[in-house]
């Protein structure tokens, strides 16, 4: 069984450009999860993908965008980059069925805005 | 307030001490619980997950709910150098719709277990 991965590992951007994260879902799983996280914090929720429709969306303005795949993949863009942007984004999958609750989370992409 | 208030630390023990880990929480709708460890710079890596009230034990972990007081609790026994790491709580209401299945985190508490 494959886990949840994500790309880039790594990312440095300049204030004001545009960034894409990806993400791949485990086996099996339809839902995918982003999340970002700041230094010394807990991750805080972005939005939330269920069959490539948006199913929830967290405290983040509109240049946080996203996709999913009919492969359960998925994209998280951010236009305009600030200087806050900087962080661990967080990719988790989970499945449709009784344990939709269990998420399932990817090594993350670190992102630095300068 | 916060949602989920958790205790950063650091929390230091020794090997084969029992170490508790705590969170408390606001929203009554809150039903599944969970703990996760993560090491540093990596991603999330889910320990327990629990659905209401009680006690749930794998291994060496023991998570407790206790909704009556919103409290949860993770209890590691003969704890081991390699247990090094921060142990974030989460919980959800659960379902879809709206916000309801996301995942709502306390800040983490960085735990080191000395040989």
């Amino acid at each position: 069984e494959t886990g949840v991965t994500q790309s880039p590992t790594h990312l440095i951007k300049t204030r004001g450009q545009q960034v894409t994260l990806r993400c791949s879902s485990q086996s099996g799983h339809n839902t995918v999860s982003w999340y970002q996280q700041a230094l010394g914090q807990g991750p805080q929720f972005i939005f939330q993908y269920y069959r490539e429709e948006e199913n929830g969306r967290g405290n983040f303005p509109p240049r946080f965008s996203g996709l999913q795949f009919p492969n359960y993949s998925s994209e998280l863009n951010v236009n305009a980059l600030e200087l806050d942007d900087s962080a661990l984004y967080l990719c988790a999958s989970s499945s449709s069925g009784k344990n939709y609750n269990e998420q399932f989370f990817g090594p993350g992409t670190r992102l630095t805005v300068l | 307030q916060k949602e989920v208030e958790q205790d950063p630390g650091p929390l230091s023990v020794p090997e084969g001490a029992i170490v508790s880990l705590n969170c408390t929480y606001s929203n009554s709708a809150f039903q599944y619980f969970m703990w996760y460890r993560q090491y540093s710079r990596k991603g999330p890596e889910l320990l327990m997950y629990t659905y209401s009230s009680g006690n749930k034990e794998d291994g060496r972990f023991t998570a407790q709910v206790d909704k009556s007081s919103k409290y949860i609790s993770l209890f590691i026994r003969d704890s081991q150098p390699s247990d090094s790491a921060t142990y974030l709580c989460a919980m959800t209401g659960g379902g879809r719709g709206s916000t309801l299945g996301r995942l709502y985190f306390g800040r983490g508490t960085q735990l080191t277990v000395w040989p």
